[in-house]
């Protein structure tokens, strides 16, 4: 069964350093990996997707690689801004059929 | 249009009556999801559509509460009998088989 895991779970920086956030999965055997950002009360926005076939994803200040063999993709946000501030998630494709799960989230606060 | 469409956005509704709410995914997309996200909580998983197999129901929390989706388009979620309980953001997401999900804005539900 597919576990997918975010670590850290909150996260506090000072506006204009980089975030990294992490996300692991048991079963590497994965189809695409996406990240999505939630802001409060809102539904969820895709950042960047993943093919099991590419290494990484780069858009504008945000990139995130993906590491099959060893279960992991991390998402790079450069240069962070108080805008930043929101939950992060990653979700991963197992099978075929296209069943999304998600992992809990990494809530980040970027301070002014 | 260009993205999923939920309706209505904000439901209140008294305890006991029934529900119905709309999703509509962009065009073409055959997959299909719900989730809710209770207040803090994370994206509970309760039904998946999949073209013209037969959907995935493991997660709808009791029978009260059910989902079609008419002519591989459109889906109604449908709550029966509401309970405080149910008070959440419901979520569809729709995808093209399996690359990449676009996520509504959520339909806030508050049951008093």
């Amino acid at each position: 069964k597919q576990e997918v895991t975010q670590i850290p779970a909150a996260l506090s920086v000072p506006e204009g350093e980089n975030l990294v956030l992490n996300c692991s999965f048991t079963d590497s055997a994965i189809y695409n990996l996406q990240w999505f950002r939630q802001d409060p009360g809102k539904g969820l926005t895709s950042l960047l997707l993943i093919q099991s076939s590419q290494r990484e994803q780069t858009s504008g200040r945000l990139n995130a690689s993906l590491d099959k063999s060893s279960g992991r993709s991390t998402l790079y946000i450069a240069a962070s801004q108080p805008g930043d501030s929101a939950t992060y998630l990653c979700a991963v494709i197992t099978d075929s059929w296209g069943k999304l799960q998600f992992g809990a989230g990494t809530q980040v606060v970027v301070t002014p | 249009g260009a993205g999923v469409s939920q309706s209505p956005s904000n439901k209140v509704t008294e305890k006991g009556k029934d529900v119905e709410l709309r999703c509509d995914p962009i065009s073409g997309h055959t997959a299909l999801y719900w989730y809710r996200q209770s207040l803090g909580q994370g994206l509970e998983f309760l039904i998946y559509f999949q073209g013209n197999s037969a959907p995935d129901k493991s997660g709808l929390p009791s029978d009260r509460f059910s989902a079609e989706r008419t002519g591989g388009s459109v889906s109604t979620l449908t709550i029966q009998r509401t309970q405080q309980e149910d008070s959440a953001v419901y979520l569809c997401a729709s995808s093209l088989q399996a690359y990449g999900y676009t996520f509504g804005s959520g339909t806030r539900l508050t049951v008093v």
